[in-house]
């Protein structure tokens, strides 16, 4: 099974900072014949369930502030919140369906604004 | 609007049984994959099971596997998972929840249902 593991677990800042959340994959997620990156990441908030933010690694969800940046390639994955607002509060999760089953999602990061 | 509604859930004794059923609405149910997605309170998302638009394609977490079972009703725009041999770390809250395409494993899930609550305890 492919491991997903972000890091780090929690994420204490401030209204307007930057927020960068890594995921790291057992191996790569990438895949030659479509060339891209079976790789999401959802948000979370208390009480709720998750949302889909960005899919394909980078692409983003319609409807999802731009704030929301999705990068990276192969093993290595970042999600950033370029400019943490009150709602951003909740924990954050990537999740791969490259080699299902199983889908795998990472462990979460709890991001406390 | 998409709507997934769950329902289903409760508590058993371990060794027992329950299912779980999702309706879906605002969408054409027959034309996407769903799964179901669990997650113990306070913790983490593990997905259980998903199935293609068709049914013809099938898949579960290695936990599960030969005591659960996936099933749609397309005219019913429901989505059911029967849950057997239970086991007190089967307890969880389980999402109902649609996929961006057709087939799972393919795409990312778009949406999630509120959830239901299973409990497994003596």
């Amino acid at each position: 099974d492919i491991v997903l593991t972000q890091s780090p677990d929690s994420l204490a800042l401030s209204l307007g900072e930057r927020a960068t959340i890594n995921c790291k994959s057992s191996r790569s997620i990438f895949y030659d014949s479509t060339n891209k990156n079976y790789l999401a990441w959802y948000q979370q908030k208390p009480g709720q369930p998750p949302k889909l933010l960005i899919y394909w690694a980078s692409t983003r969800e319609s409807g999802v502030p731009d704030r929301f940046i999705g990068s990276g390639s192969g093993t290595d994955f970042s999600l950033t919140i370029s400019s943490l607002q009150p709602e951003d509060l909740a924990v954050y999760y990537c999740q791969q369906y490259f080699s299902p089953p199983p889908i795998t999602f990472g462990q979460g990061t709890r991001l406390e604004i | 609007e998409v709507q997934l509604v769950e329902s289903g859930g409760g508590l058993v004794q371990p060794g027992g049984s329950l299912r779980l059923s999702c309706v879906a609405s605002g969408f054409t149910f027959d034309d996407y994959a769903m799964h179901w997605v669990r997650q113990v309170p306070g913790k983490g998302l593990e997905w259980v099971s998903g199935v293609s638009w068709n049914g013809g394609s099938i898949g579960y977490v290695d936990s599960v596997e030969g005591r659960f079972t996936i099933s749609r009703d397309d005219a019913k725009s429901s989505l059911y998972l029967q849950m057997n041999s239970l086991r007190t770390e089967d307890a969880a809250l389980y999402y109902c929840a649609k996929d961006v395409g057709a087939n799972w494993g393919f795409s990312a899930i778009s949406q999630w249902g509120q959830g239901t609550l299973v409990t497994v305890s003596s």
